[in-house]
């Protein structure tokens, strides 16, 4: 299985700041990686495709980048509604598989 | 409003079963890949199995195949995970996801998901 790790795991920051979590495959993908938003007792929401497509109706402040192994998602003007927990995950081989998570903080 | 609702879960025994559903609503249904995936107490993402759109592509995770068995029915927008021989760790919230018209893809939406509680 492809192993996905996130960091940082956790990081806390204040309102209007840029935040960046990166994403890193233990094999190509090439670039068959999604990012997900799952703030505190619902369900994930699902926020770009392809490494760097915005869902509709996603907010602009958030976008993402990379290929191959690599890759980096950024709140850009972080908000207090952004306090959550992001995922990524490949979609490259089977199984599908979720990096560990990043729980984010406001200061 | 492309919408899942899952259900069915509970309480059970170590060594039990269940069968959880999933109604899907405000899309068309058949014209797409399912999945579900669950989430431990306090822990991450992990997916369970997919469906392609007719029934004729399944896959599991290596945790649940042999105790897993996922199952759709087009004509009633839903579909299925039948539990069986249960362990405490698969104690988790379970959701339903659809995945791409062509495979897994992404998972969006996702249903609210449904708690399931393995313990004696």
């Amino acid at each position: 299985d492809i192993q996905m790790t996130q960091s940082p795991s956790s990081l806390s920051a204040s309102v209007g700041d840029r935040v960046t979590i990166t994403c890193q495959a233990s094999q190509d993908i090439r670039n068959y990686l999604n990012w997900y938003q799952q703030k505190p007792g619902k369900a994930p929401k699902f926020l770009i495709y392809g490494a760097s497509n915005l869902e509709t109706g996603v907010p602009s402040r958030f976008s993402g980048s990379g290929s191959g192994t690599d890759f980096t998602f950024t709140i850009s003007n972080l908000q207090p509604e952004d306090v959550a927990t992001y995922y990524c995950q490949q979609y490259d081989k089977l199984p599908p598989t979720f990096g560990q998570g990043t729980r984010l903080e406001i200061k | 409003q492309e919408h899942l609702v899952e259900s069915g879960g509970g309480l059970v025994k170590p060594g039990g079963a269940l069968r959880l559903s999933c109604a899907a609503s405000g899309f068309s249904f058949s014209g797409f890949y399912m999945s579900w995936l669950r989430q431990a107490p306090g822990r991450g993402l992990e997916w369970l199995s997919y469906i392609s759109r007719d029934g004729e592509y399944i896959d599991y995770a290596d945790s649940v195949k042999g105790r897993f068995t996922v199952s759709r029915d087009n004509a009633k927008n839903s579909v299925y995970l039948e539990m069986n021989s249960l362990r405490d760790d698969d104690t988790a919230v379970y959701y339903c996801a659809r995945g791409s018209r062509t495979g897994i893809g992404r998972f969006h939406p996702w249903g609210q998901g449904t708690l399931v509680t393995v313990s004696s």
